[in-house]
């Protein structure tokens, strides 16, 4: 049962437009999202997060967004650039104090076109 | 201050073998999980340990175990290998009572098996 969904396996943009990442959960219990990123050969770091009581978190060039209603969240990058090309994981959280742990999606593939 | 590191990063198995995997987190991080990465399912969460004692643990066979250490230092094992097995092994770090979005991984150990 996949929790955390990626629908999109692979996405290309074209350097200095919008990379817009898709994710959906299926879990109402989630309370708290984070977007990591993955280079070939390297573990994944984290990029930017967002809890459930907040609908926008922004870090300069990337924007998440939170749909609760919908379960969905997306990883918006502006503008995209050549080192962005990585593959992009979106995890999900549930409060459980002493028990939490990440649920990970599939991971999209973003590739940044020059 | 040091990231989290991983050892062997590469190791070939043929069936039926047992594997040790090793992982060092960062200083004075007290919790270690392990992860499963393969193409098509995202990252799997194996376990959790935080001072010596497993807390949290995802659906996975009896196979695969684990250990941390008095130094939080922690070590996986898999037993009786599969060709299934073959995957790459991430491990994370993080502080004592932290959420999960406050782990660090390191590069992997990626295993084949034969």
């Amino acid at each position: 049962d996949q929790q955390v969904k990626q629908n999109s396996p692979s996405l290309s943009v074209q350097e200095g437009r919008i990379s817009i990442l898709n994710c959906d959960y299926t879990n109402s219990m989630f309370d708290y999202f984070l977007w990591y990123k993955k280079y070939p050969a390297e573990g994944p770091t984290f990029l930017i997060s967002i809890s459930s009581i907040k609908d926008k978190n922004e870090d300069g060039r990337f924007t998440v967004f939170l749909n609760k209603s919908a379960k969905h969240l997306s990883l918006h990058i502006v503008p995209s650039q050549p080192g962005d090309s990585a593959v992009y994981f979106c995890a999900a959280s549930a409060q459980d104090f002493g028990n939490e742990k990440l649920t990970f999606g599939t991971g999209t593939r973003l590739t940044i076109i020059p | 201050k040091a990231g989290v590191t991983q050892t062997p990063r590469y190791l070939i198995k043929t069936r039926g073998q047992q594997v040790t995997l090793s992982c060092s987190p960062i200083s004075g991080h007290r919790s270690v999980s392990w992860y499963q990465q393969t193409p098509g399912q995202g990252l799997q969460f194996l376990f959790e340990y935080f001072s010596e004692t497993q807390r949290n643990k995802g659906n996975f066979p009896g196979r695969f175990s684990g250990r941390q250490f008095s130094n939080s230092r922690s070590e996986m094992n898999v037993s009786t290998l599969e060709l299934g097995d073959s995957a790459l092994y991430l491990c994370a770090s993080s502080l004592s009572g932290s959420r999960s979005y406050e782990q660090y991984f390191g590069p992997g150990t990626r295993l084949t098996v034969t």
